[in-house]
């Protein structure tokens, strides 16, 4: 079964800008997780919050929790042509993760 | 460092074909490893996870299984392939710790014809 579910399905947008992709949830999670992947690779893991954390940054990602609204949000500032990619938003459900349908996003350069 | 690895990189196959396909990682001990399918332009689907030697848990019914021979080895096979059982296999990796963060392989392109 599919536990998170991203928003939009795809997004294209101008190299500079930034892109904003959400994920919503459906029961309590560990943590909440965003992986990337390009096309015909595997995942690779972005950044993980936990269940308790409501912000977090790394590089040029930022990533929110809302846990009342069960739902995420992964920003990516000031984007690149390299970031085209398809994102994934998993929730852990103890020894295993559960992943959305994911973003599919283009930056145009 | 950790490397995990998959082979073949592509298969094709006949229906009814049987399938082996292989996953082996490096520079961790007792990981716990992941079997997941990809649609095209889908998200993933997880067929089966491991924690140890010899324990199996199966996500989802199907004509495909999964093997643990070696703490490090992951195997997932099927005695008749079916149409529907094309797609991308990835295999995966964690530590089996607190947050659970997943490690790829570059995964298996099988394509049933």
């Amino acid at each position: 079964s599919q536990q998170g579910e991203e928003d939009p399905q795809a997004l294209s947008i101008q190299e500079g800008e930034n892109a904003t992709m959400n994920c919503s949830y459906k029961t309590s999670i560990n943590n909440l997780q965003w992986y990337r992947q390009n096309s015909g690779r595997g995942l690779v893991h972005l950044i993980l919050i936990r269940s308790n954390e409501r912000e977090k940054h790394s590089g040029r990602l930022r990533v929110t929790l809302d846990t009342s609204k069960k739902s995420s949000s992964l920003l990516i500032t000031a984007s690149r042509a390299a970031d085209t990619a398809s994102y994934f938003c998993a929730t852990d459900e103890g020894n295993k993760l559960v992943f959305g349908a994911g973003t599919i996003l283009r930056v145009k350069s | 460092s950790q490397t995990i690895h998959q082979w073949p990189a592509t298969l094709v196959q006949p229906v009814g074909s049987p399938l082996s396909l292989e996953c082996t990682v490096e520079g961790t001990s007792n990981p716990n490893l992941y079997w997941y399918r990809q649609a095209a332009g889908r998200g993933l689907q997880l067929l089966f996870y491991s924690v140890g030697i010899g324990q199996i848990s199966s996500e989802v019914p199907q004509n495909l299984s999964a093997s643990r021979p070696q703490d490090r080895q992951f195997i997932l096979s099927s005695k008749k392939l079916l149409l529907s059982d094309s797609g991308f296999y990835l295999c995966a990796w964690s530590s089996g710790l607190a947050d659970n963060e997943q490690f790829f392989g570059p995964g298996t392109r099988l394509t049933v014809l």
